[in-house]
């Protein structure tokens, strides 16, 4: 079957860096993504990854491990307006995303 | 700059009735997408489009059915809404595959 492995909640400190991970084994692959969803609110894209390594932007950087079915997300130098739930999402063989169920970042001040 | 443009934003219904969903994207994609969001689960794909005229089923396509109306254009129709319906929907859109998605604000459906 196919599946996508995230923590459910996850809580740092305001200024600090959080990694959150994502595991996943899908039928082929075809990218992953990354989406932030603030509560109430759509997703909204922020990173993409279909080679192995890591892809920076901003404060946000995403890595892939093809071989090991692993990705994280990195989020440096946190803010108040980062509390959110992270999104990881990959390609399968149809073309079609497989999301997982999310990870609800708090942030603290 | 509109992006994707979900109509209603709420709706009660009670078991039995019917009711369709609207969706319209003005980025001129290819592809439009239907999902579903429960809490504690990842979305779900109900039906997606790869382009005008045609339409295909996704991870949960039961209970729903969709028209690709033109390019800009992708509806969800509910025939005889259930309780298990209720949750929050969302329309998408994306140039082509392997594209990020763009997604609308939502619809909250409440079945009663």
């Amino acid at each position: 079957g196919q599946n996508i492995d995230q923590p459910t909640e996850m809580t740092a400190t305001e200024g600090a860096i959080v990694q959150i991970n994502c595991t996943y084994q899908t039928s082929g692959f075809n990218g992953l993504f990354w989406y932030q969803q603030h509560a109430g609110e759509a997703p909204t894209f922020l990173s993409y990854n279909v080679l192995d390594g890591l892809e920076e932007k901003g404060r946000f950087s995403s890595f892939l491990s093809r071989s090991k079915g692993y990705s994280y997300l990195l989020l440096k130098e946190l803010q108040m307006k980062d509390s959110a739930s992270y999104l990881c999402a990959v390609g399968d063989s149809n073309y079609q995303l497989i999301w997982g169920a999310g990870t609800k970042l708090i942030i603290k001040p | 700059n509109a992006g994707v443009t979900q109509t209603p934003k709420f709706r009660v219904l009670k078991t039995g009735q019917s009711m369709t969903l609207l969706c319209a994207q003005d980025m001129n994609h290819e592809y439009m997408y239907w999902y579903r969001q429960d809490p504690g689960m990842g979305l779900r794909l109900i039906h997606y489009s790869v382009g005008e005229g045609t339409t295909a089923k996704g991870e949960v396509p039961d209970g729903y059915n969709v028209s690709r109306l033109n390019k800009r254009e992708f509806s969800l129709r509910l025939e005889s809404a259930a309780p298990s319906q209720t949750s929050v929907y969302f329309c998408a859109s994306s140039p082509a595959e392997h594209q990020p998605q763009h997604f609308g604000d939502g619809t909250r459906l409440s079945i009663l």
